[in-house]
């Protein structure tokens, strides 16, 4: 079962553009973690927000998090064709569970 | 720091037989996790690990899958007899207990024909 839901399922921008990918859950969270993973790849760890927080940068990455709506966004600035690639969202809720939704195809065309 | 490695990297099978997938995760880290991925989608959670005990496997199909974490360090996943829906990317990833975002290996890429 997967607990995130992730809009849209694909996004097409061009380089130089902004991406915003939204990522929805049900249940109660200690964190939310946002994983991007290329064609073929394992996944990687982009960047964490806990649940007692709402906005986290991490370079050109943009997280906020709002959990009376349960809802999170990735904002990625300034987009590049190396940004090509799914995004996933993951909750983390107690004992270490961890939990996927199913993702956002990305594609920066140069 | 080594990463976490799976072995094999693909897997091409005949329905009925038996496969395994084995990874060694990230040493230090108490927490593995097995994940099925397929095309198109998200990982799915089949077990995860807390040292060499399995404390959550409610999504792991019983009737013939199999895992199993010896002396809490690496694991193995079974498949006996493997089925064509099981074709996928088997993903094994570990965590710390201090640090909860997971560290995925390349995974095992399963094809059954």
């Amino acid at each position: 079962s997967q607990q995130g839901e992730e809009d849209p399922q694909a996004l097409s921008i061009q380089e130089g553009e902004n991406a915003t990918m939204n990522c929805s859950y049900k249940t109660s969270i200690n964190n939310l973690q946002w994983y991007r993973q290329n064609s073929g790849r394992g996944l990687v760890h982009l960047i964490l927000i806990r649940s007692n927080e709402r906005e986290k940068h991490s370079g050109r990455l943009r997280v906020t998090l709002d959990t009376s709506k349960k809802s999170s966004s990735l904002l990625i600035t300034a987009s590049r064709a190396a940004d090509t690639a799914s995004y996933f969202c993951a909750t983390h809720g107690g004992y270490n569970k961890l939990i996927f939704g199913a993702g956002t195809r990305l594609a920066v065309h140069p | 720091e080594a990463g976490v490695v799976q072995s094999p990297r693909y897997k091409i099978i005949e329905k009925k037989q038996p496969v395994a997938f084995w990874c060694n995760p990230i040493s230090g880290h108490n927490t593995l996790y097995w994940y099925r991925q397929n095309l198109g989608q998200g990982p799915e959670l089949l077990i995860r690990y807390e040292n060499e005990e399995a404390v959550d496997d409610s999504q792991l199909p019983k009737d013939r899958f199999s895992a199993e974490r010896l002396k809490g360090v690496d694991s193995t996943l079974k498949i006996q007899p493997a089925e064509l829906g099981d074709s996928a990317v088997y993903l094994c990833a570990s965590s710390s207990s201090d640090r909860n975002e997971a560290f995925f290996g390349q995974g095992t890429r399963l094809t059954v024909v």
